[in-house]
């Protein structure tokens, strides 16, 4: 059972550039989330899909887009890379039906944007 | 979200309770207290939540007081794999809010032989 799965694990971008973390779930889970992390820092929320087919903004999606692009699969992309977006990437995963429900996290994306 | 207030460190002896606080004076009466923690960077994990009850599971122990203004997480036998950071986080269940979770600071515990 592998949860959550994110990849890639690292990744060096030139400002600028544009890329796509992949996240996938095999939980059958209806709501699945992008989450930023830095240095000393708690995580802050960029966008989340509550169920397929929606998507929604968190604390922090400037500079950022999303796809659900089926039940399992919710894809971040940054079009024009800079360096603020020099960060740990989470997604996460939870039954997400409204109620108390625990998240599921995936192991990160670690991506320097110099 | 209610906001809630940790404090930024702690240490506990290997094999001892470790008893982390959390308070949350403005929490609603629908919303949930969640343990999250964060070892080394890795993704969060889930530990316990609870609404008002005390709740106990494999890994750890929930106590809430009776005006849900604040609540302690307890490791009853801190390992050296404990040492992470802890999070207490407020959710409303229902409505728009799903499953989003909002991190604060957290607090980092160090557990030491």
């Amino acid at each position: 059972n592998a949860g959550v799965t994110q990849t890639p694990k690292f990744q060096v971008l030139k400002t600028g550039q544009s890329m796509t973390l992949q996240c996938a779930q095999d939980m059958n889970h209806n709501s699945m989330y992008w989450y930023r992390q830095d240095p000393g820092m708690g995580l802050r929320l960029i966008y989340y899909s509550a169920s397929e087919g929606t998507t929604d903004k968190g604390e922090v999606p400037n500079g950022y887009n999303v796809s659900r692009l089926n039940k399992r699969e919710f894809s971040l992309r940054l079009e024009s890379a800079a360096p603020s977006q020099t960060s740990v990437y989470f997604c996460a995963s939870s039954e997400g039906t409204g109620w108390a429900t625990e998240a599921f996290f995936g192991q990160g994306t670690r991506l320097t944007v110099v | 979200d209610a906001k809630t207030t940790q404090p930024p460190s702690m240490d506990c002896a290997e094999g001892r309770a470790a008893n982390l606080p959390c308070n949350h004076s403005t929490i609603s009466g629908n919303e949930y207290v969640y343990w999250y923690r964060q070892i080394h960077s890795q993704g969060p994990q889930y530990i316990i939540h609870g609404l008002k009850n005390n709740e106990t599971n494999e890994m750890a122990s929930l106590i809430i007081t009776e005006d849900r203004k604040s609540s302690t997480l307890i490791l009853p036998h801190a390992t050296l794999r404990d040492t992470a950071v802890y999070y207490c986080i407020v959710r409303a269940a229902g409505g728009t809010s799903y499953g989003k979770l909002t991190f604060g600071q957290g607090t980092i515990l160090t557990v030491h032989p």
